[in-house]
């Protein structure tokens, strides 16, 4: 059973408007949610992150909104830029200290078009 | 960012064969370090967390005669997958723990057993 779910394979968006990347989630009990960016033959890299005792968190052009009662968050990226075509992973923890198991969702492919 | 070197990116092996994957931590120590598999069109899944100088935690279901982890120095873990079997084709994926929230990622291994 999918715990973390991003239910959109691909999104394309045109250079300078608004990328918005979802992902819901089935465990309550998750206390931190990432986001990582992939580019291809490359892996991961962390891109932003919020705690459950928050319901946003921005860093530049990125944003991460979370809902703990819709059991939701989204990442939005503002304004897209081509650079910003890669893979979006959606990732929760349940384990608050070092060392973070997580809980990956499938990705969302991100394509900014020029 | 933090650099966490894999190797090999992709190999080919013959079943019943073995096959060794290096996971370096090239500018930092990592005292703890992840190792992650993924099958087509399914999220990473994590396999066990090694910690340097102590032996690997597996999780439920991953077979640790099979796969075997050695972390003998707080910048290399290896995983080893003894006696392969197509079943094992997969991407293995290994991550470098720096600091309390932030995981750094290689670039993944693709191994196909013929």
């Amino acid at each position: 059973d999918q715990q973390v779910k991003q239910n959109s394979p691909s999104l394309s968006v045109q250079e300078g408007r608004i990328s918005i990347l979802n992902c819901d989630y089935t465990n309550s009990m998750f206390d931190y949610f990432l986001w990582y960016k992939k580019y291809p033959a490359e892996g991961p890299t962390f891109l932003i992150s919020i705690s459950s005792i928050k319901d946003k968190n921005e860093d530049g052009r990125f944003t991460v909104f979370l809902n703990k009662s819709a059991k939701h968050l989204s990442l939005h990226i503002v304004p897209s830029q081509p650079g910003d075509s890669a893979v979006y992973f959606c990732a929760a923890s349940d384990d608050a200290g070092n060392n973070r198991k997580l809980i990956w969702g499938l990705g969302t492919s991100l394509a900014v078009n020029p | 960012g933090a650099v966490v070197s894999q190797h090999p990116s992709w190999v080919i092996c013959k079943s019943g064969t073995s096959v060794k994957i290096e996971c370096r931590s090239l500018d930092f120590q990592a005292t703890t370090m992840f190792w992650y598999r993924q099958f087509p069109k399914q999220s990473l899944m994590l396999m066990a967390t090694s910690n340097e100088g102590s032996k690997a935690t597996y999780e439920q279901g991953v077979e640790k005669d099979k796969f075997l982890i050695n972390h003998a120095s707080l910048t290399l873990s290896t995983l080893t997958v003894t006696s392969a079997h197509p079943e094992d084709s997969s991407f293995y994926i290994c991550s470098a723990s720096f600091g309390a929230e932030k995981l750094f990622f290689g670039s993944g291994t693709q191994l196909s057993v013929l």
